[in-house]
């Protein structure tokens, strides 16, 4: 069983469309992360929903806007897609503890915007 | 506010070979320290974590010691396989950024037989 999964694994649009990017969790946890991953395989947070609510925004274009359905499904939509937009954006989910508890990811999923 | 810092790659070693790749922090309040490794093509899998100063993490032969003092989490391995070539990203979650977890820009390691 994937503890983690994301879809889709590759999505490639052009510029100025509107995309979603699906992910679920099984493992019962109840914070949910989006990052983003640079061509430089830099990772940065953009999105963290604890139980359905949003507790971490970052600098993050309007464009961006996650939604959590039930505390086992984070999914991405963007608008308006941009060149600047093509990364690997990867979910993760984790079990809040005192200590910052381990996250576990998603695949990924590579966006290329032509 | 808080960041990680890592050695550049790309690290090319020899099989065997003894593997040391540099981190340090600056944090605002008392983190947890992680290693995180991506294999070619996939997410990113845990390697090890420490949560209080003095903790050593360590897995797979990897380990790394939370040093308080230095601001510090060190990964090593004393003899590295082709199978650890892989990107390998310190990082830190603090309670007040949400856990979310802070990178560094990774270490690109390169493992030859």
């Amino acid at each position: 069983d994937t503890a983690v999964s994301q879809t889709p694994k590759y999505l490639v649009t052009q510029m100025g469309n509107d995309k979603s990017i699906k992910c679920e969790q099984n493992l019962g946890h109840d914070t949910m992360y989006w990052y983003k991953q640079d061509s430089k395989k830099f990772l940065k947070i953009m999105f963290s929903y604890n139980n359905k609510e949003l507790i971490i925004n970052e600098t993050v274009p309007n464009r961006f806007s996650p939604k959590s359905p039930d505390k086992a499904h984070l999914n991405l939509h963007i608008n308006s897609l941009e060149l600047g937009d093509s990364a690997v954006y990867f979910c993760a989910s984790s079990q809040e503890g005192p200590r910052g508890n381990e996250q576990f990811f998603g695949p990924g999923t590579r966006l290329t915007v032509l | 506010g808080d960041s990680v810092t890592q050695m550049e790659g790309p690290v090319t070693l020899s099989e065997e070979a003894f593997l040391t790749i540099n981190c340090t922090y600056t944090a605002t309040g008392y983190p947890s320290l992680f290693w995180y490794v991506q294999y070619p093509g996939e997410g990113l899998q845990l390697l090890l974590k420490a949560t209080k100063a003095d903790d050593k993490g360590s897995n797979k032969g990897f380990e790394a010691t939370y040093r308080k003092e230095t601001t510090s989490f060190h990964l090593e391995k004393g003899s590295v396989q082709v199978s650890d070539s892989a990107v390998y990203f310190c990082a830190l979650s603090e309670s007040n950024s949400g856990y979310a977890l802070n990178f560094g820009k990774g270490t690109s390691l390169l493992v030859t037989p």
